[in-house]
């Protein structure tokens, strides 16, 4: 089952100006993560928000998390070309063994035009 | 450092073939592996996991296997493939909360 919901479903922006993607969710967690996809390739991890965060940065990503409002969004600064890709976020959840799982949403696809 | 390689990286087979994608893990011990599938333009779909040799758990009913016969190999694998098999299948692993993903498969059942 799906648990996050990025917004919007694309983006599409140019060089230089800002990207904010918004992520809600329907559960309590322990953390939410964001991923990024490159067209064709894996998913390469970014950034882990814990639940008693409410904002954290790295490089040119801040990323923020309203527990009460069950949402985060990841905002990218100063975008360049590069930075094209889908973002998703992804939160955790419990498998029925009670090992850990990421559930994630549908992404946001990023285009940046330079 | 730790690094995860798939293949093959593409593959076309024919509806009702066999199918196997391998999976390995490098520079870690133990750790937890992961097979999804996404379909185009949608979010990842969690199909196997495994936290140790031998022990396999399915999230959704499928026409799918995995098995974990070392450590840090996870295979995918079907009897007789289908044409909703199609898809990009992606290995991950993990030893804590984040994830880490291979490059990915890209099947293309006919």
């Amino acid at each position: 089952s799906q648990q996050g919901e990025e917004d919007p479903q694309a983006l599409s922006i140019q060089e230089g100006e800002n990207a904010t993607m918004n992520c809600s969710y329907k559960t309590s967690i322990n953390n939410l993560q964001w991923y990024r996809q490159n067209s064709g390739r894996g998913l390469v991890h970014l950034i882990l928000i814990r639940s008693n965060e409410r904002e954290k940065h790295s490089g040119r990503l801040r990323v923020t998390l309203d527990t009460s409002k069950k949402s985060s969004s990841l905002l990218i600064t100063a975008s360049r070309a590069a930075d094209t890709a889908s973002y998703f976020c992804a939160t955790d959840g419990m498998f029925s063994g009670g090992y850990n799982k990421l559930i994630f949403g549908a992404g946001t696809r990023l285009a940046v035009h330079p | 450092s730790q690094t995860i390689h798939q293949w093959p990286a593409t593959l076309v087979q024919p509806v009702g073939s066999p199918l196997s994608l391998e999976c390995t893990v490098e520079g870690t011990s133990n750790p937890n592996l992961y097979w999804y599938r996404q379909a185009a333009g949608r979010g990842l779909q969690l199909l196997f996991y495994s936290v140790g040799i031998g022990q396999i758990s399915s999230e959704v009913p499928q026409n799918l296997s995995a098995s974990r016969p070392q450590d840090r190999q996870f295979i995918l694998s079907s009897k007789k493939l289908l044409l909703s098999d199609s898809g990009f299948y992606l290995c991950a692993w993990a030893l804590s909360d984040t994830q880490y993903f291979g490059p990915g498969t890209r099947l293309t059942v006919l």
